[in-house]
């Protein structure tokens, strides 16, 4: 079945380092791929979203790539700052429109 | 219009009673999804209407639930005879045009 995994550890950096969460999907070739932000008790926020046939897509300090060979997207917070705490969810369209999302990873900024 | 609006955001139940919640989507948007999250895992999807059509059920989604959407506005998710295993966060989405969702602030039910 098709599938979106992401690391379901959470990740914990220091203020100022780069995060990069990963997201692997498996059985079918998304179209784009979706990044969310989602802070606790609070629905998702859209982020970014990178076609397959776009490399790389940047927004301030965040960053995006796509490779439809490793069948993996990176997500990248630079400079990161405590703010910046959140749990990031990779999501992808498949069958009828259905947008369907993975686990999420966590991530923890130190200051 | 400000966004996708979810209403109870809060809602306590009796195991065995029925609940509905409602979702109004941004005004414009033609799709809606309803998903379910409970701690630590993402939104699972539960439902898609495409207008006033349900297009996508997951298998997940019992005899229970039921979801509509009339005349393509606003929707409501229906969960029959709640079970302790319905506790969770539903959430609810709309998006247009673009690709992205945007989401609403979503019901927490409690099934004591």
């Amino acid at each position: 079945s098709q599938k979106i995994e992401q690391n379901s550890e959470a990740l914990n950096i220091q203020e100022g380092k780069t995060a990069t969460l990963t997201c692997n999907y498996t059985n079918y070739s998304p179209a784009y791929l979706q990044w969310y932000r989602q802070d606790p008790g609070r629905g998702p926020v859209f982020l970014l979203l990178i076609r397959e046939n776009e490399k790389e897509k940047r927004k301030e300090r965040l960053k995006v790539t796509f490779d439809t060979t490793l069948k993996q997207s990176l997500f990248h917070i630079t400079a990161s700052q405590p703010a910046d705490s959140a749990t990031y969810l990779c999501a992808s369209r498949t069958g009828f429109q259905k947008l369907v999302f993975g686990t999420g990873t966590r991530l923890l900024v130190s200051p | 219009d400000t966004g996708v609006s979810q209403d109870p955001r809060h809602k306590i139940t009796k195991r065995g009673q029925n609940v509905t919640f409602r979702c109004d989507p941004i005004s414009e948007h033609n799709r809606l999804y309803w998903y379910r999250q409970t701690l630590g895992q993402g939104p699972e999807f539960l439902t898609y209407f495409q207008n006033e059509a349900q297009l996508e059920k997951s298998r997940l989604l019992s005899d229970r639930f039921s979801a509509e959407r009339p005349k393509g506005s606003f929707s409501t998710l229906e969960i029959q005879r709640t079970e302790q295993g319905d506790s969770a966060m539903y959430l609810c989405a709309s998006s247009g045009e673009q690709l992205e969702a945007f989401f609403g602030q979503g019901t927490r039910l409690t099934v004591v």
